[in-house]
């Protein structure tokens, strides 16, 4: 079956800090790849998307480049600005099949940023 | 546009009490979905519907667990009767089809002491 698995937290960075979250996959073929976020109180929102393989999703700052040979999406930001404070969630769907619209999520990553 | 609107936002009741969680979905989405969300198996997909239809509900935990669409603009879950491990916030979402984007909404924090 599909799994996404990421990187566990929290994760605590100082302002204006480098950001990797780790996200690798398992699915069949070619899926669509997601990165959700949650700020605290609130429902998750689609952060960036990439369909195929080398795309790169960018938003707010935020990348991650889908990686068909190591099955990876990892997102990364240069600069973390507290108002990043969130859980961000890996996502993957599949390309086909009766479950195309299911999403398989990630368990959530944590991500404090101090002043 | 208003976005996913669920109610009630918290809900606090005691064990064997049946519990009914909404959802209106954005106008024009045929895709709505219902999520679980604990900090032990994270967010997990209870059942999604497709204009109205249940299309995949392996993810509905036990016979305790119904939904259901009666029309385009909303949807129910029923917990009957509910259990102290029903505790988790429970999300909304909708869809379009030939989006890749599913919209949530606020959650509904269920407390079941």
């Amino acid at each position: 079956g599909n799994s996404v698995t990421q990187m566990e937290g929290p994760v605590t960075l100082s302002e204006e800090a480098f950001l990797t979250i780790n996200c690798t996959y398992t699915a069949t073929g070619y899926p669509s790849l997601f990165w959700y976020v949650q700020y605290p109180g609130e429902g998750l929102q689609l952060l960036l998307k990439a369909t195929k393989a080398d795309d790169k999703g960018s938003n707010k700052g935020f990348e991650a480049t889908y990686r068909k040979e190591t099955t990876s999406f990892h997102l990364e930001k240069g600069s973390v600005q507290v108002s990043d404070s969130a859980v961000y969630f890996c996502a993957l769907r599949p390309l086909s099949g009766g479950s195309n619209y299911k999403l398989t999520f990630g368990k959530g990553t944590l991500l404090t940023v101090n002043p | 546009d208003a976005g996913v609107i669920q109610s009630p936002r918290h809900e606090v009741t005691e064990m064997g009490q049946e519990v009914t969680l909404r959802c209106k979905p954005i106008s024009g989405h045929d895709y709505l979905f219902w999520y679980r969300q604990t900090m032990m198996r994270g967010l997990e997909l209870l059942i999604y519907f497709n204009n109205n239809v249940p299309i995949d509900d392996s993810g509905m935990p036990e016979d305790r667990f119904s939904a259901k669409m009666p029309n385009a603009s909303f949807s129910t879950l029923k917990i009957q009767p509910s259990e102290p491990r029903d505790s988790a916030v429970y999300f909304c979402a909708s869809s379009f089809q030939g989006s890749y984007e599913q919209y949530f909404g606020p959650g509904t924090r269920l407390t079941v002491t």
